[in-house]
C-alpha cells in the first residue's frame, strides 16, 4: 500500500462547477498537508497548506484535513478553464522534511 | 525575485553516459531537495542538501549523487544512465525551519535517455 493515495482521474468539468479532489493516506505521522497545481511540463505550484486538523479557504480554494479518517480534500468553487491542471496532493512528517506525493488527478474544466 | 531556477531544461542522453543537472534557490532559502518525476507520476524524493551536507535520501542508487555550493545552489549528478532515468528532475528551495510548508520548485530539467 503507498503511504499517499490519490485517483489519477481524469476528471472534466463544466466551467463554474465545483470540483472536489481527495486524497488518503496512511502515516499517522503526517501532519502537513500540501496541495500543489502542476500545469504541463512546468514545475509544482504550492496552492495552499494545512497543519494538523482542520479547513483553511483561500479565495476559490478550500482545503480540509481530517486526520481521524486519514483524508484531506480540495474544493475549488467557480472552477474556470484557466484552473485545468494536474493536482497534486503532497504530506510531510515535519520532521522527516521530505514530502511524500500522491500520483496527482489531472482536471480539465471546459468552458 | 527569479524564484527557484534550474537548468538545462531539457537534456538528451545516451545510456551509460553521466548528467550534471544545476539548480539556484530562491534568494533567501539555504535548504534544496531533489525530486524525479516520471511522466504521469508524482514526484519521489531523490536526497535533500542543507549546509553543504546530504541531509535527507530517499531510495534511490548511489549513481545519484549530489552538491551544494557555499551560495546555496545544487547540482545533481547521475552516472550510468538507464532508460527508466528517463523523467523530468525538479528542484525545491526553502527555509530550513519552514521546510514543508513553503517549498518553492522550479520548472524542472526534462531528461530523456535514449
Amino acid at each position: 500500500q503507498k503511504e499517499v493515495e490519490q485517483d489519477p482521474g481524469p476528471l472534466s468539468v463544466p466551467e463554474g462547477a465545483i470540483v472536489s479532489l481527495n486524497c488518503t493516506y496512511s502515516n499517522s505521522a503526517f501532519q502537513y498537508f500540501m496541495w500543489y497545481r502542476q500545469y504541463s511540463r512546468k514545475g509544482p505550484e504550492l496552492l495552499m497548506y494545512t497543519y494538523s486538523s482542520g479547513n483553511k479557504e483561500d479565495g476559490r480554494f478550500t482545503a480540509q484535513v481530517d486526520k481521524s479518517s486519514k483524508y484531506i480534500s480540495l474544493f475549488i468553487r467557480d472552477s474556470q478553464p484557466s484552473d485545468s491542471a494536474t493536482y497534486l496532493c503532497a504530506m510531510d512528517a515535519g520532521n522527516n522534511r521530505k514530502l511524500i506525493w500522491g500520483l496527482g488527478t489531472s482536471l480539465a474544466v471546459n468552458p | 525575485d527569479a524564484g527557484v531556477t534550474q537548468s538545462p531544461t531539457h537534456l538528451i542522453k545516451t545510456r551509460g553516459q553521466q548528467v550534471t543537472l544545476r539548480c539556484s534557490p530562491k534568494s533567501g532559502h539555504d535548504t534544496v531537495s531533489w525530486y524525479q518525476q516520471a511522466l504521469g507520476q508524482g514526484p519521489q524524493f531523490i536526497f535533500q542538501y542543507y549546509e553543504e551536507e546530504e541531509r535527507q535520501r530517499g531510495n534511490f542508487p548511489d549513481r545519484f549523487s549530489g552538491h551544494q555550493f557555499p551560495n546555496y545552489s545544487s547540482e545533481l549528478n547521475v552516472n550510468a544512465l538507464l532508460l527508466g532515468d528517463s523523467a523530468l528532475y525538479l528542484c525545491a528551495s526553502s527555509l530550513r525551519e519552514v521546510w514543508g510548508t513553503e517549498a518553492f520548485f522550479g520548472q524542472g530539467t526534462r531528461l530523456t535517455v535514449v
